[in-house]
């Protein structure tokens, strides 16, 4: 078991650029959380998928944002025509489905700063 | 809607001596319960869970918790601290079918002074 994985740890882009990040989940875990976590707050749920289907997703998760999951392991996190507002720390987690257990493992994150 | 509340925002204690802090939740339905730390460039680590049984539940670390539903709280205890525990802790409730939903409450920081 060698954790969530993420890649990369730091991006510096420039406003209205677009950012991918990658998430590597625990290979046993079908289930895939992204987060994202501001200064001084606890990290703020974005979406979630079970194998490839993305089942939920929040409303601070506006149309510049998109995930896919698409074979149902790693994911893929891309923020089109970055923002100031968009700079934060971008956690992803994974998890067994309900009848395994609940909690989530989180990965070290992605800092992004927007410049 | 769900929430989460940690109303210290940063608490500091002596290494040695003991340590609540405190978390209390707004859900309607029997939560799933947790607390998280985090300490300076580490992922959020899993310190203790709740889903329902015995409501003193024991964590990693030498850290326990107690829910207590007539009072909405989850609050995470240690007898000793040791400087080491010197992080930021977050209680979170998780809400949807398995919990999947996870909301953060804005997070304990700790201080351990000697």
């Amino acid at each position: 078991d060698t954790g969530v994985s993420q890649d990369p740890r730091h991006k510096i882009t420039k406003r209205g650029q677009n950012v991918t990040f990658r998430c590597d989940p625990i290979s046993e875990h079908n289930r895939l959380y992204w987060y994202r976590q501001t200064l001084g707050q606890g990290p703020e749920f974005l979406t979630y998928f079970q194998n490839e289907a993305q089942l939920e997703k929040s409303r601070l998760l506006s149309d510049r944002f998109s995930a896919e999951r698409p074979k149902g392991s790693f994911s893929t996190l891309e923020i089109q025509r970055t923002e100031q507002g968009d700079s934060a720390m971008y956690l992803c987690a994974s998890s067994f489905g309900s009848d395994r257990g609940y909690e989530q493992y989180f990965g070290p994150g992605t800092r992004l700063t927007v410049t | 809607a769900q929430s989460v509340t940690q109303p210290d925002i940063h608490i500091t204690v002596s290494e040695g001596a003991s340590l609540e802090l405190r978390c209390n939740y707004s859900y309607g339905a029997t939560p799933y319960l947790f607390w998280y730390v985090q300490s300076p460039g580490q992922g959020l680590q899993l310190l203790l869970k709740y889903f329902s049984g015995d409501t003193l539940v024991q964590g990693i670390k030498g850290f326990e918790a107690e829910f207590k539903r007539s009072q909405s709280s989850f609050n995470l205890r240690k007898p000793s601290v040791h400087w080491s525990d010197a992080a930021e802790y977050f209680c979170a409730v998780g809400e949807g079918n398995g919990g999947f939903k996870t909301i953060f409450g804005a997070g304990t920081r700790l201080f351990v002074k000697a």
